[in-house]
Order: C-alpha cells, then structure tokens, then sequence
C-alpha cells in the first residue's frame, strides 16, 4: 500500500527567503504524487503534480518539486517565500483501488516571518 | 471549465438532530466524488467515494452514509449526529481517467456539534 511521510510538522521562514518542505512516500509501483496548499477555513488547492514525465515539476505560485527515486523524495520548494504563502501543504500519493484514490500526508505548517 | 460547490459553509447541529450535506459539481460528467473529513490539526480521512449514480463505496465505519442521486450530487447524511461529528467535510471531484488524474476540492462545511 501507498503512504505519505511529511518529515516536518511545522516550518518557519522568514519572507524572500527559501521554502523547503518536505516529504517521502512509499508505494509498490511508479507512483502519482500530488502537492496541494490549504488556506484556514478554505478547500485544498492543487500546488503541481508528477505523473512519470520530467522528474522536475513546476506548479503555480512560483512553487516547484521534484522526484527522485533513489530517495522516495518529493519535496517541495520555492525560492523566495511570500507572505501569502502561509498555509498548511499536503505531499499527496495515488493509488487505484477501484477508483482513483488519495493518500495524504498529515501536512505541514508554513509559517512566514515579515 | 469545471467547478465544485459545498453547501454550507458552516454549520452547527445539536447532539441527535440529523444531518445533510450537499456537494454539486459543474462543467463534467461522470466524474468520481468523494467525501473526507478534516480533524483539527490533522491531515484528510477518505469516508465515502462513488464512480456512478447510486453506487457508493464506504471507507470507514461511521455514523455517516452518502448518496448519489444525480450525476454531478453528492450527498452527505446522518440520521443521528455525534459530538465525534465534528469536523471539516470536503467534497472532490476527479476525472474517470486513471490515477494520474488530480482531485479537485470543494471550500469544505465546518461542523460543529453541540
């Protein structure tokens, strides 16, 4: 079975300085992995997703991730941080079991510093 | 384009009273809904998935079933509500296209039982 380790509860950065969160997963086969961002009170929004093409994935917001086998990686990172970047981020993997499904990281804290 | 809506926003129910939440999504068909629910300060638990009309898949026994009348709705309920009931409910939705395929968030029903 798939599953999702965020190794960081909580990460605090200072603005315009760089983002790293990250996560490892664990899955029987090639995998999907997923990152998504969650606001306070609000839905979760699709960050970027890997799917076997380039290992490097950008997404929106200036935020990027990459795959890396050897190390069952896929952290996510971002250059200069913002302060809109406060959130909770979710490192997510797919499985199928019927119908496509998500498993989740229990996600991690970004706290930005002005 | 494709868009998803949760309704209500918030919601406060006494212990016993029953409940019904409603998702509907738009700009699709056929797709894959879900139901998770969202602890505080925890990550997402699958309850319900359907790939059809009327056919709903449950993950975890609960106090809670879900019905898909319609193509596009997806409905939450309970006859009895808990205090254990609390929460935050989202809805997604994905294309029935494989498990590279990303699910798309509803802005969730926050819950609270008195």
């Amino acid at each position: 079975a798939q599953s999702v380790t965020q190794l960081d509860s909580h990460v605090s950065v200072s603005e315009g300085t760089p983002v790293l969160l990250r996560c490892n997963y664990s899955s029987s086969y090639s995998p999907s992995l997923f990152w998504y961002v969650q606001h306070p009170n609000k839905g979760l929004q699709l960050l970027l997703k890997y799917t076997s093409a380039a290992t490097l994935v950008k997404g929106i917001n200036g935020f990027e991730a990459e795959f890396k086998k050897s190390e069952t990686s896929f952290h996510l990172t971002k250059p200069s941080a913002h302060m809109s970047d406060a959130a909770e981020y979710f490192c997510v993997v797919s499985e199928m079991r019927g119908a496509q499904k998500l498993v989740f990281g229990q996600g991690t804290r970004l706290t930005i510093n002005p | 384009s494709q868009t998803i809506h949760q309704w209500p926003a918030t919601l406060v129910q006494p212990v016993g009273s029953p409940l019904s939440l409603e998702c509907t999504v738009e700009g699709t068909s056929n797709p894959n809904l879900y139901w998770y629910r969202q602890a505080a300060g925890r990550g997402l638990q699958l309850l319900f998935y359907s790939v059809g009309i009327g056919q709903i898949s449950s993950e975890v026994p609960q106090n809670l079933s879900a019905s898909r009348p319609q193509d596009r709705q997806f409905i939450l309920s309970s006859k009895k509500l808990l205090l254990s009931d609390s929460g935050f409910y989202l809805c997604a939705w994905s294309n029935d296209r494989g498990r590279n395929q990303p699910q798309h968030f509803g802005d969730g029903t926050r819950l609270s039982i008195l």
